[in-house]
């Protein structure tokens, strides 16, 4: 089981708008920043958002993070069926002095 | 840029050890955090320590008693050994570099470590 909490899976029809969120606690997300990974099938995850709403270079600004408290999101507007991948949340937690990730969420372009 | 490459048995008995290297290119390992992650078939992402450029190290307290990271700045590498694994072991292992307790850009390809008999 994940120390952050995201929904299995999401959907959304080409064009639409889909938020995937990341609920974690005081000694994650409360009180460091949450970084966002993309994972295509079959490779590698890919820095999709770091410090709760950087976009690193060559990011679609389609891609947008946000953070509010102990949870974060990760929203993507006008959906592209090369959209479809898992996205994986994660944040340097201070209690157990060590990275902790979502379980990831599957997104499905319809 | 920067590029990952891990390596290593894709093929490891229960009870033995472990051992994957990341060769970093394109930029000196002598700066930053470098750690291995893991990812169970069907599963999400386990982190499984850091070794920073200076030697020092920092492991996920899961793992901690069975893991061992350590660097080469000479071969421009960074390494991971694993003992006493199990199939629970089993996973695709990532080397990425890790930017301050931040996040982790780039990632290898990864490498496939199958555990069994």
């Amino acid at each position: 089981q994940s120390v952050l909490t995201q929904p299995p899976s999401a959907s959304g029809t080409p064009g639409q708008r889909v938020t995937i969120s990341c609920s974690g606690s005081s000694s994650n997300i409360g009180s460091n920043t949450v970084s966002w990974y993309q994972q295509l099938p079959e490779t590698a995850p890919k820095l999709l958002i770091y410090s709760d709403n950087q976009r690193p270079s060559g990011v679609p600004d389609r891609f947008s993070g946000s953070k509010s408290g102990t949870s974060a999101s990760l929203a993507i507007s006008g959906l592209q069926s090369e959209d479809e991948a898992e996205y994986h949340c994660a944040a340097w937690d201070d209690s157990l002095n060590g990275w902790v990730f979502g379980g990831g969420t599957k997104l499905t372009v319809l | 840029q920067v590029q990952l490459q891990e390596s290593g048995p894709g093929l490891v008995k229960p009870s033995e050890t472990l051992s994957l290297t990341c060769t970093v290119s394109g930029g000196s390992i002598s700066t930053y955090y470098w750690s291995w992650i893991r990812q169970p078939p069907g599963k999400g992402l386990e982190w499984i320590g850091y070794v920073y450029y200076s030697g020092r190290t920092n492991y996920n307290p899961s793992l901690r008693s069975r893991v061992s990271l350590s660097l080469d700045t000479s071969k421009n590498q960074f390494s991971l050994k694993l003992n006493s694994v199990t199939g629970a072991d089993t996973a695709v292992y990532y080397c990425a570099r890790e930017e301050a307790l931040r996040w982790f850009d780039p990632w290898g390809q990864g490498a496939l470590v199958t555990v069994s008999s």
